[in-house]
Formats: structure tokens, sequence, C-alpha cells
């Protein structure tokens, strides 16, 4: 089975404008989360979604949106960049709830870099 | 509050030598337990988890972690280490019915002298 896809891998972009993600999970899984990795705040969660449903949402401004697809992909977008919004985006996938013993499976990642 | 804590943020063992990175939670329940490895430029990758039964888990790598729930903790540790272990390694948790949530302690770069 082909492991999680992130496109792209490395993007530049400059404060204000906007960016979209994309994520392609294992397939058959029907959960997707996204993290945001930085060396200051390190790994943390941004949302969860479930069969195309926002299940799961980490303390994050209301810039930070996404959503899934009918097929399990998704994407997440950052709206109006700032400096600090630069980090290592990471899509995680998973069949089973961790919460229930689930498997997540990570993608490479995205880095986005906002000048 | 809730949280994860790694409480060394980085390591140097020689190769050969045994490893142990640890990782305490504080959480009213026992959550599920998880420990991945992120080599540089790379996504995160599962070494071992703890759900429930044997305290002592067995991960992909010769690494193995033990659950103590008197101390929180959720130990990694390796017998000897090879050069190629070199990279970071974070501790995580999972709460039940929280879905696809997993919150992250703040990692433990190990490095490994030759």
């Amino acid at each position: 089975k082909a492991g999680v896809t992130q496109t792209p891998r490395y993007l530049i972009k400059t404060r204000g404008q906007q960016v979209t993600l994309s994520c392609s999970p294992i397939s058959g899984h029907r959960s997707v989360s996204w993290y945001q990795q930085t060396p200051g705040q390190g790994l943390q969660f941004l949302f969860e979604y479930f069969s195309e449903t926002q299940r799961n949402k980490g303390n994050f401004p209301g810039r930070f949106s996404g959503r899934q697809f009918s097929n399990s992909r998704s994407e997440m977008n950052v709206s109006t960049l700032e400096l600090g919004d630069s980090a290592l985006y990471l899509c995680a996938s998973s069949a089973e709830d961790p919460g229930q013993g689930g498997d997540q499976y990570f993608g490479p990642g995205t880095r986005l870099l906002v000048l | 509050a809730q949280s994860v804590t790694q409480p060394d943020i980085h390591i140097t063992v020689s190769e050969g030598a045994s490893l142990e990175l640890r990782c305490n939670y504080s959480y009213g329940a026992t959550p599920y337990l998880f420990w991945y490895v992120q080599s540089p430029g790379q996504g995160l990758q599962l070494l071992l988890k703890y759900f429930s039964g044997d305290t002592l888990v067995q991960g992909i790598k010769g690494f193995e972690a033990e659950f103590k729930r008197s101390q929180s903790s959720f130990n990694l540790r390796k017998p000897s280490v090879h050069w190629s272990d070199a990279a970071e390694y974070f501790c995580a948790v999972a709460l039940y019915n929280q879905g696809g949530k997993l919150i992250f302690g703040q990692g433990t770069e190990l490095s490994v002298k030759p």
C-alpha cells in the first residue's frame, strides 16, 4: 500500500498570502489529522477530519481551516499568512482511532516558509 | 494540566551502548501511549504503542517500552544503539474518544557517538 502523501513538499510564500496544502491518506483510511511542527512549539494538533466532517480541532486561529473530500483526501488552508506560520505541516491518516488503539501514519510533511 | 513531558531535550550515547528515553504523562485516566521517531527532513514513524495488557511492549528496530502506571511513565529503551538510530524521538498520547488527536511531548534528540 502506498503511504500518506503530501503535496507540495516545499513552499515559499509572503506575508498576507494564502496557501493550500494537500494530503492523500493511505487507501481505506477515513481519518486524516493535521499537525504543525515548529522548533519553538513542537508538534501541535491542528484538526482532524473523518468521513468529510471535522471531528476535532486544536487551538489555532480561524485562519487555519481544512476540508476532506469523499475520497478521504484532505486539504488545509491558511489565509493571511504570518511569519509565525512558517513550519512543517504534517498530515496523518488512520483506519482506527489512536484513542481506541489504532495506529496513525504520517506523511513526509510540507515545509512552509513565510517571508 | 494535561501534558506529556520528555525531560531530556538532547541525549548523546556511544554506539553499542544502551539507551533509555523518558516520557511522563499527566492525565486523569490512562491514555494510549505511543513512541514515534523522526529522521531529519522526514515524517514520523511509529515505533511502538501501549494500548492495554502487558506493560512491556516490543516495537520495530529493536526498541521496547515499559508502561508504569504508578509513575505515569512510558520510557523507551534499546539495549544496543546503532549509528542509524540518531534521530528525534517523540512520545505521544491519545485519549479515548478523542478521535485522531495525538498529543506530543517536546521530543528528545538522540546523537550517537562512533
